[in-house]
């Protein structure tokens, strides 16, 4: 069973703060798969970054950086320099090799203020 | 080009009715879903299909019946609305697991 634990409700900055959203995960797979989503007050669910099990090294793409370790099994996302229009939901998300489950926690909203 | 496309996008009805949502994909890809958000934001899997064959099915109460007449459409049947069944109706299709899933905008639905 694969299960997504994000323990932040919700986080309010204010405009330029870094914000970092915690996730922890539990799988028996030893090949997965872990993705982070937002949801914008409009609805829809943007895809944001993916990673694999296998491949731990850590990533920054522009204002967004991530930090995946297995040790504690843990795939944490920040936002560097918060801006307004980073106001959302964020999901972090696990599907297993042979499961086709996305599983999801149950979301952190950030308010970002100006 | 829209890769999922959902229709409706809102839709507001009355208990006891009869209601399908409509999914499709331009994207080729194998295998769709259905997931349901409530109204706590929670997103969990409601069915998926791959080739158009059933490979999962939540505990979802059999009201809820979907059909897939091709690999690139995934349609939602809902039969007797129940006030429960408000929440918003996400259709997702996916390739290879390790890139994720593609989201449809979702459906708003309503049962008053």
């Amino acid at each position: 069973a694969q299960k997504v634990t994000q323990a932040q409700t919700e986080i309010s900055v204010v405009e330029k703060e870094d914000v970092t959203l915690d996730c922890v995960y539990e799988t028996r797979d030893t090949t997965y798969y872990l993705f982070w989503y937002k949801q914008p007050p409009s609805g829809e669910l943007v895809f944001l970054i993916r990673r694999n099990s296998f491949d731990e090294q850590n990533e920054i793409s522009g204002r967004y950086s991530w930090n995946f370790q297995k040790s504690t099994s843990s795939f944490n996302f920040t936002i560097t320099a918060s801006q307004v229009v980073d106001s959302a939901v964020y999901f972090c998300a696990l599907n297993d090799a042979n499961d086709y489950k996305l599983s999801f926690g149950a979301g952190t909203t950030v308010t970002v203020r100006a | 080009d829209t890769a999922v496309s959902q229709t409706p996008k809102y839709l507001v009805t009355q208990m006891g009715n009869d209601k399908s949502i409509k999914c499709e994909q331009n994207l080729g890809h194998d295998t769709m879903y259905w997931y349901k958000q409530d109204s706590k934001k929670f997103l969990k899997i409601m069915f998926s299909y791959n080739n158009k064959e059933l490979i999962i099915n939540e505990t979802v109460p059999n009201r809820f019946s979907p059909k897939s007449p091709d690999k690139a459409h995934l349609n939602l049947h809902i039969n007797s609305l129940e006030l429960g069944d408000s929440a918003v109706y996400f259709c997702a299709s996916s390739q290879d697991l390790s890139y994720g899933y593609t989201f449809g905008s979702g459906t708003r639905l309503t049962v008053v």
